[in-house]
């Protein structure tokens, strides 16, 4: 298995240009969300999804759109990239880990974006 | 509402010494408790959890955490650090009976001093 992986690695776009984060799962995992990870800030989730076609908002929504068309694909699309979206973003998944949905979260290795 | 606190932004520790990094949590019902520990320049990688039964779990890399329900806390714990341990640490919760979405921890930034 690959496991959860992200693309691009590196990112660096201009005020008001658009992009799409891409990442994808070979566990079959139904929950998957998307971070963003600042200094001091910890992480914070921006978009969840618990299954294909089910998709809700996180803590920090705002200026990001997600999908969620299949079980292995969730991308995260920035509408018009701002200087305060400069992060380093995190997709994750996670199994069901027996009754309860008490797994852990298998991580992407991440996106570094420098919005100038 | 669940939350969850990393009181230390950093532990400083001598190589082969034991290590503590520290986590306390509020729920409002039963917990599940998890770390991560995420190297340089890389994603978040499971340690270990706890769900119910034995408070005292084991994890990878030699990690181990005890889950204190009086205390609401769930420190993790080292007996010999490694300098290959430095990295940064994340205590998250999960109220069973509440969100289904996990709150992570500010992490903790654990140096290992050869």
């Amino acid at each position: 298995n690959a496991g959860v992986t992200q693309t691009p690695k590196f990112q660096v776009l201009k005020t008001g240009q658009s992009m799409t984060l891409q990442c994808a799962q070979d566990m079959n995992h139904e929950y998957m969300s998307w971070y963003r990870q600042d200094p001091g800030m910890g992480l914070r989730l921006i978009h969840y999804s618990v299954g294909a076609g089910i998709t809700d908002q996180g803590e920090v929504p705002n200026g990001y759109n997600v999908s969620r068309s299949t079980t292995e694909d969730f991308p995260l699309r920035l509408l018009s990239a701002a200087p305060s979206q400069t992060s380093v973003y995190f997709c994750a998944s996670r199994g069901p880990g027996g009754a309860g949905g008490s797994g852990e979260q298998y991580f992407g290795p991440g996106t570094r974006l420098t919005v100038t | 509402a669940q939350s969850v606190a990393q009181p230390e932004d950093q532990v400083n520790v001598a190589e082969g010494n034991p290590l503590t990094v520290k986590c306390t949590y509020s729920v409002s019902g039963n917990p599940y408790l998890f770390w991560y520990v995420q190297y340089p320049n890389r994603g978040l990688q499971f340690l270990l959890k706890y769900i119910t039964g034995d408070n005292l779990v084991k994890g990878s890399y030699g990690f181990e955490a005890e889950f204190n329900k009086s205390q609401t806390s769930f420190h993790l714990k080292k007996p010999s650090a490694l300098v290959s341990d430095s990295a940064l640490y994340f205590c998250a919760v999960r109220d069973l009976g509440g969100s289904y979405i996990p709150t992570f921890g500010r992490g903790t930034s654990l140096i290992v001093h050869p």
